[in-house]
Formats: C-alpha cells, structure tokens, sequence
C-alpha cells in the first residue's frame, strides 16, 4: 500500500529566510501524482504545487518550489523568502492516477516576525 | 460561483444520532469525496464517487454512508453517531479529464459527538 511520510511534525523560519518541509513516499507505481496543500488556520484547504513523477524538472510557483526525487521517493518543499502569510499547516499528497488521494500528517510551519 | 460548499459549520450530537452532513459543488465536476482530519493523522478519505450513480469506499469509510443522485449534491450520512466520529470532515470536488489535478476543497464541518 502507498504511504506518505511527513517526518516534521513543526518547523519554524525567520520572515524572509528559506525553509524546506520534508515528505516521503512510499509506492510500486512508476506514474503519480504529488502535491503539497496549505491549511491556514481558517481550515481552508490550498493547494500550493503539483508535481507529475514522469516529468524531470522540479515544479516551481513563485516562491514556492519543490525538490523532486524519484528514486529517493522524496518531494520536499522549498519556501523561499518566508512571509507571515506561510503560516499553516502543510500536506503532502500522493495519487497514483486512480481516484485515491493519500495524505501525509502535516508539518506546521511557524513563520517568526 | 460558490465552489464547494458544506453545511453545517458545526455541529454537536449525542451518541447514536443519526445526521446527514451537506456538500454541494457548482463546478460540474465529476469526483467528489469526502474526508475526515483528526489531530496527528492529516486527512483520510472515507468515500468518493466518479459521477451519479457512483460511489466506492475509501481508506476510513466504517460508519458512514454515502449516495450521488445528482452531479452537485454528495451527502455523507452517520447512521448512528459515535464519539470516535468526532472530527472534521472535509468535502472535495476534481474533474476526472486530465488526470488528477487540484482537489477544491469546501470549508469543512466540524462535528463533535458527545
């Protein structure tokens, strides 16, 4: 069975600095789908990045980014310039093309002023 | 266009009520499903469907029921409340074409059961 794994249950960055949120994955498949979603404290679910296994290039939006590593099964974000705004929860997600998605536990990130 | 829409916001009920939790999406979007949060283990699907008429279970679907009648309406349906059910739930609707893209989500209900 596929399983996601977000090893950090909290991290925290200093306003304008870069932080990276780590996820992990566990699958046979050799086509998925990844995505990292934010939960603000209004519950919301957003969706921040997605990423398709078969392309090479690491997805990129704004200021946000992704480390994509297919035979590490890792897919880590990368925030850069850190604004108050991040604070959330983030999730990372696996679906293999089917109509299942799987989430991990979520990190909380702490953005300090 | 409201997107996904849940109602109620919150609700609170006795053990072995039954309750009916409300999602409705103006997206035409084929899959629809639902999801509970719970501290600690992020987001667990309970049930989803493709279309009207389609429904399958997911990873947590003991408890609860669901049914598609129409493309917008997805009802999901606590037969009889237990306190383990207490969570929030979580509705999400997606177009089926072009493989998985981004799940809407609506804004979820909490629902505590005493």
């Amino acid at each position: 069975a596929q399983t996601v794994t977000q090893s950090q249950p909290e991290m925290s960055v200093q306003e304008a600095e870069t932080v990276t949120l780590s996820c992990t994955y566990d699958t046979s498949e050799s086509d998925y789908y990844l995505f990292w979603y934010k939960q603000p404290p209004s519950r919301q679910m957003i969706l921040v990045i997605r990423q398709e296994a078969y392309k090479q290039q690491n997805a990129t939006e704004n200021r946000f980014s992704v480390n994509f590593q297919k035979a590490a099964k890792s897919f880590s974000l990368k925030i850069s310039d850190s604004q108050l705004g991040d604070a959330a929860m983030y999730f990372c997600a696996y679906n293999s093309g089917t109509y299942k998605y799987i989430f991990g536990t979520g990190t909380r990130l702490k953005v300090l002023a | 266009n409201a997107g996904v829409t849940q109602t109620p916001k919150f609700q609170v009920l006795k053990t072995g009520q039954s309750m009916t939790l409300q999602c409705a999406q103006d997206m035409n979007h084929e899959y629809m499903s639902w999801y509970r949060q719970d501290p600690g283990m992020g987001l667990r699907l309970i049930h989803y469907s493709v279309g009207a008429g389609i429904t399958d279970q997911g990873e947590v679907p003991n408890g609860y029921n669901v049914s598609r009648s129409t493309t917008e309406d997805f009802p999901l349906r606590l037969l009889s409340a237990a306190p383990s059910q207490t969570s929030v739930y979580f509705c999400a609707s997606s177009p089926l074409a072009g493989g998985p893209v981004t799940q809407y989500f609506g804004p979820g209900t909490r629902l505590l059961v005493l």
